[in-house]
């Protein structure tokens, strides 16, 4: 347990339906991250939250949308996905963000777009 | 533009010792991170280093050399639940973390 959750731990959509990923930090963090993990790529940095403002957006499709309603919860929404986006989700938070404190991560979200 | 070189696997035998090296070229440097990932799990932190130099824990050490762009990580007397991949991620100027690709590592016994 790190202290992240995400839901749900794994997720099937076709390519015309809408849903959505949720994340919850419990460690009192002000920087949340969206990150995409595809096989033996690095980690890909999708969104940065610092203190409930994006920060980063890294030329993320327009299919992917983030929410972040308050320091501890953060959404991604996702709408008319391709297969290529078929990937591990994962969420991460941390003290600060422009300081070097370590990120804790969720166990992620496996998403298969069919 | 920024690159983390990592090997992809690597196999050692329980007991022994591994090295897993990590080479950068960033632009800019606010520190470099390793974490481990077994499958099908989070990432979890294993260390940080932003100075030159050695940074021992139990059996796990990371060591720094900013001049040549290098770091690896050293487990020693590897234990099977040690097989896992583990990332390298150096924090850039503009303190973005640029991930590599993660090795890999089996141990046998």
């Amino acid at each position: 347990e790190t202290g992240v959750t995400q839901t749900p731990r794994h997720l099937v959509m076709g390519m015309t339906n809408k849903k959505s990923l949720k994340c919850e930090q419990h460690l009192g963090h002000n920087a949340m991250y969206w990150y995409k993990q595809s096989a033996k790529k690095p980690l890909e940095l999708m969104f940065v939250y610092n203190f409930k403002e994006q920060t980063e957006n890294n030329s993320v499709p327009s299919r992917f949308s983030p929410e972040c309603p308050n320091s501890s919860h953060l959404f991604l929404h996702l709408h008319t996905l391709q297969p290529e986006d078929s990937a591990l989700y994962l969420c991460a938070s941390s003290q600060e963000m422009d300081i070097s404190y370590e990120q804790y991560f969720g166990p992620g979200t496996r998403l298969t777009v069919t | 533009g920024q690159n983390i070189d990592q090997p992809t696997e690597m196999t050692a035998t329980e007991g022994a010792i591994v090295q897993i090296n990590c080479t950068y070229q960033t632009s800019g440097f606010n520190g470099l991170f390793w974490y481990q990932q077994h499958a099908g799990e989070a990432p979890t932190f294993l260390s940080y280093n932003v100075l030159d130099g050695l940074e021992e824990k139990g059996r796990f050490s990371s060591f720094l050399s900013r001049s040549k762009g290098y770091s690896y990580l050293l487990l020693k007397e590897l234990q099977m639940k040690d097989s896992a991949s583990y990332l390298c991620a150096v924090r850039d100027s503009n303190y973005q973390l640029i991930w590599g690709a993660g090795t890999k590592l089996i141990i046998k016994p």
